[in-house]
């Protein structure tokens, strides 16, 4: 199974509510990573577990709250939202970080999660 | 900070000829990597080539990477209507702790 999975495809939220986007994984990868996606442009990193522990947020402003319950499971959850931050977001995986074999590796990408903030 | 700059931002070209995306970096890199992207769909893996490295073939797909001058280059042969896509370079920068780095990307269209 070479497959990342992102739920839900699609999310409308408003401002005040609180949603939660899932991502997950059983390639026995043990890095994940969070990307978030504006029309034509790059994903921009947002986030970077390794082995269950947070090792890289970048400057991800607070109403975006990461979660990795298990090596598996990838969770990112939203709250207080603006419009600004309504994009596609990107989940991806892969075996290790590059710090930990010395070379960089291939990440797997999710399909992705199309997210409107009204 | 964007690491890779990608040109062109766009290409149009006929099916069945040869599209050539290059790719360009500030920093020394441990690998340098290509993806493609559907519409509004995630990113699919396409090649990895390493600092040691100097060309890399994989099917249709051709890659060179010149770290003199900080690039690389993507060949894409024969192409098909289903390469339309938007393709990406993205860097292990040395010292970026394990981040990569997404040039702009290049939107290439195949016509028929």
């Amino acid at each position: 199974d070479t497959e990342v999975t992102q739920t839900p495809k699609h999310l409308v939220m408003g401002m005040t509510n609180k949603k939660s986007l899932k991502c997950e994984q059983h390639m026995g990868h043990r890095a994940m990573y969070w990307y978030k996606q504006k029309a034509k442009k790059p994903p921009e990193l947002m986030f970077v577990y390794s082995y269950e522990k947070l090792s890289i947020n970048e400057s991800v402003p607070s109403r975006f709250s990461p979660e990795c319950p298990n090596s598996s499971l990838l969770n990112l959850h939203l709250h207080a939202l603006q419009p600004e931050d309504s994009a596609l977001y990107l989940c991806a995986s892969s075996q290790v970080l590059a710090a930990d074999i010395g070379v960089g590796d291939t990440q797997y990408f999710g399909p992705g999660t199309r997210l409107t903030v009204l | 900070s964007q690491q890779g700059e990608e040109d062109p931002q766009a290409l149009s070209i006929q099916e069945g000829e040869n599209a050539t995306m290059n790719c360009s970096y500030k920093t020394s890199i441990n690998n340098l990597q290509w993806y493609r992207q559907n519409s509004g769909r995630g990113l699919v893996h396409l090649i990895l080539i390493r600092s040691n490295e100097r060309e890399k073939h994989s099917g249709r797909l051709r890659v060179t990477l010149d770290t003199s001058k900080k690039s690389s280059s993507l060949l894409i042969t024969a192409s098909r209507a289903a390469d339309t896509a938007s393709y990406f370079c993205a860097t292990d920068a040395i010292y970026r702790d394990d981040k990569i780095i997404f040039g702009k990307g290049t939107r290439l269209h195949i016509l028929p």
